[in-house]
This record gives C-alpha cells, sequence and structure tokens, in this order.
C-alpha cells in the first residue's frame, strides 16, 4: 500500500501570499490531520477531518484552513502568510477517527516565507 | 491542561549501551501513548504504542516502553544503540475526549557515538 503524500514538497511564498497544501491518505483511510512543525513550538495541532467533515481544530488563528474531499484527500490553505508560517507541514492518515487508532505520517510540505 | 513531558531535550550514548529516553504525561483521563521517531528530512514513523493492554509494549528496530500509570510515565528504552538510531524521538499523547488530536511532546535528539 503507497503511504501518506504531500504535494509540493517544498514551497517558497513571499509574506502576504496565500497557499495551499494537499494530502494523499493511504487507501482505505478516512481521517485526515495536519500538524505544524517549527524549531521554537515543536509539532502542534491544527485540525483533524473525518468522513469531509472537520472533527476538531487546535489553536490556530483563521487564517489556517482545510477542508476535506470526498476521496479522503486533503487540501490545506494558508492565507496571508506571515513570516511566522514558515514551517513544516506534516499530514496524517488513520483509517478511522479514534484514541487508539495509529496515524501515519507523510513526509510533510517545507514552507518558507520570505 | 492535558499534556506530555519528555525531560531530556538531547541525550548522547556510545554505540551498544543502553538507551533511556524519559517521558511522562498529565494522567486527566486514560491515554493512548505512542513513540514516533523522525529522521532527518524525513517525517514520523510509529515506533510503538500503549493502548490499555499490555503494560510492556515492544516495537520496532528493538525499541520498547513500559506503561508507569502510578508514575504517569511511558519511558522508551533499548537494550544496545545502533548508529542509525539517531534521529529525534517524540513521546505522543491522545486523550480519548479529543479525537485525533496528537499532543506531542518536545522531542528528545538522540546522538550514538561510535
Amino acid at each position: 500500500k503507497a503511504g501518506v503524500t504531500q504535494t509540493p514538497r517544498y514551497l517558497i511564498k513571499t509574506r502576504g501570499q496565500q497557499v495551499t497544501l494537499s494530502c494523499s491518505p493511504i487507501s482505505g483511510h478516512r481521517s485526515v490531520s495536519w500538524y505544524q512543525q517549527t524549531p521554537g513550538q515543536g509539532l502542534q495541532f491544527l485540525f483533524e477531518y473525518f468522513s469531509e467533515t472537520q472533527r476538531n481544530k487546535g489553536n490556530f488563528p483563521g487564517r489556517f484552513s482545510g477542508r476535506q474531499f470526498s476521496n479522503s484527500r486533503s487540501e490545506m490553505n494558508v492565507s496571508t502568510l506571515e513570516l511566522g508560517d514558515s514551517a513544516l507541514y506534516l499530514c496524517a492518515s488513520s483509517s478511522v477517527t479514534g484514541v487508539q487508532e495509529t496515524q501515519y505520517f507523510g513526509p510533510g510540505t517545507r514552507l518558507l516565507v520570505l | 491542561a492535558q499534556s506530555v513531558t519528555q525531560l531530556d531535550s538531547h541525550v548522547s550514548v556510545s554505540e551498544g549501551t543502553p538507551v533511556l529516553l524519559r517521558c511522562n504525561y498529565s494522567s486527566s483521563y486514560s491515554p493512548s501513548l505512542f513513540w514516533y521517531v523522525q529522521h532527518p528530512n524525513k517525517g514520523l514513523q510509529l515506533l510503538l504504542k500503549y493502548t490499555s493492554a499490555a503494560t510492556l509494549v515492544k516495537g520496532i528496530n528493538g525499541f520498547e516502553a513500559e506503561f508507569k500509570k502510578s508514575e504517569t510515565s511511558f519511558h522508551l528504552t533499548k537494550p544496545s544503540a545502533h548508529m542509525s538510531d539517531a534521529a529525534e524521538y517524540f513521546c505522543v499523547v491522545r486523550y480519548y475526549n479529543q479525537g485525533g488530536k496528537l499532543i506531542f511532546g518536545q522531542g528528545t535528539e538522540l546522538s550514538v557515538k561510535p
């Protein structure tokens, strides 16, 4: 089975622009979660989607949004980019949304905001 | 607040010696606990997970962890370090009332000397 894939792998944007990141989960997985990883803040939860519905949201401003499609693929959008948005954005998928379910991570998208 | 604390930001061992990476969690509710490893410029890989079955959990690559409820700990160990174990390790907790949200520790960087 193919793993979680994320595109693009690297992005360079300037302040004020917007960006869309894509995540394709493992085949059959219906839950997708997004995380931001920075040297200062570590790994922080952004949001979780299950069957096209947002189930949980972290403490990020409204500039961060996401959605999930009927084929379980997910996109994350960041509008009005700030320098502090530079980070590795990781997507994870699991078959269902449950406390004991393992989340499988993709390689991430590295975003640099200039 | 529900949280997880990794007690060492950096651990250095010699090849062939034991590894101990320490993790404590807050005990609001019975959690699921995970250890993930991240090699440079790579995504996160699951090492092992605890989900209220056996308290001693065996994972991949010879790692294991013991869940101790009385100490709210979930330390990761390996009897003999290998050079390829050098990476960053994350202790992760998930609470039943928070759906798919993973809460990450700050990470422990493991160095292995020849």
